[in-house]
């Protein structure tokens, strides 16, 4: 158990729709990131809070967004679902700034299916 | 742009055996963090082990151990006395180590232990 918990952990929603997947990191990390794995694109970086502020953005869609809210939960938003958003979507968590030698570690993930 | 190419996409191994995992990437800089994550069938990342460009040594964990060649820019990972345990989908990540924070991933390389 890596301490950064996923919610759901299981989502099938329609073409159109629009979904929230939540995360907590773990207890005293500060850093919140989220990462989409898909069987085409492998697992790719989308966005990274530090805070409560954005603090670096990767290949997130338009049509996704994020914010870490004072208790430094996060939430992914993911709006107007197409088939290709079907994928597992990773929260991941660290204390602060890799240079203080803080590591990055995983939820579970959360698996959405666009049917 | 910081790429990892992981060359092998599968590997096998008998139980007890020790196999070696490869891994390149390619950078322009020269402070720089390496991570291997393994994937078991519950999809879940689990970090392995982490090397720190700036340190010669190489990291151990365990039955775990890298051979970090920094002029080489390689990074492989060997795992001895395979478990069963230890088949899964296994990634090399790379991290610049800036103020902020993107783990770049390999495609993988899966892992089969034969009994």
């Amino acid at each position: 158990d890596s301490g950064v918990t996923q919610t759901p952990k299981h989502l099938i929603t329609a073409t159109g729709q629009r979904v929230t997947l939540r995360c907590s990191p773990r207890s005293g990390d500060l850093s919140v990131y989220w990462y989409q794995q898909s069987l085409d694109q492998g697992l790719q970086f989308l966005i990274q809070y530090y805070n409560g502020e954005e603090r670096a953005k990767g290949n997130i869609l338009e049509r996704f967004s994020a914010q870490q809210f004072p208790d430094l939960h996060s939430e992914l938003n993911l709006s107007s679902l197409e088939l290709g958003d079907s994928a597992l979507y990773f929260c991941a968590s660290s204390v602060g700034a890799v240079r203080s030698g803080n590591t990055i570690y995983f939820g579970e993930g959360s698996w959405l299916t666009v049917v | 742009a910081q790429t990892v190419t992981q060359s092998q996409p599968e590997m096998s191994v008998q139980e007890a055996e020790t196999v070696t995992l490869s891994c390149t990437y390619d950078t322009s800089e020269s402070d720089y963090y390496l991570f291997w994550y393994k994937q078991p069938p519950s999809r879940q990342m689990i970090l392995v082990i982490r090397q720190e460009a700036y340190k010669q040594q190489n990291a151990t964990e365990n039955r775990f151990s890298v051979n970090f060649q920094k002029a080489a820019k390689s990074f492989s990972l060997k795992i001895s006395d395979s478990q069963l345990g230890d088949a899964a989908m296994y990634f090399c990540a790379y991290n610049s180590g800036g103020s902020n924070y993107k783990l770049t991933f390999g495609k993988g390389t899966l892992l089969t232990v034969n009994p």
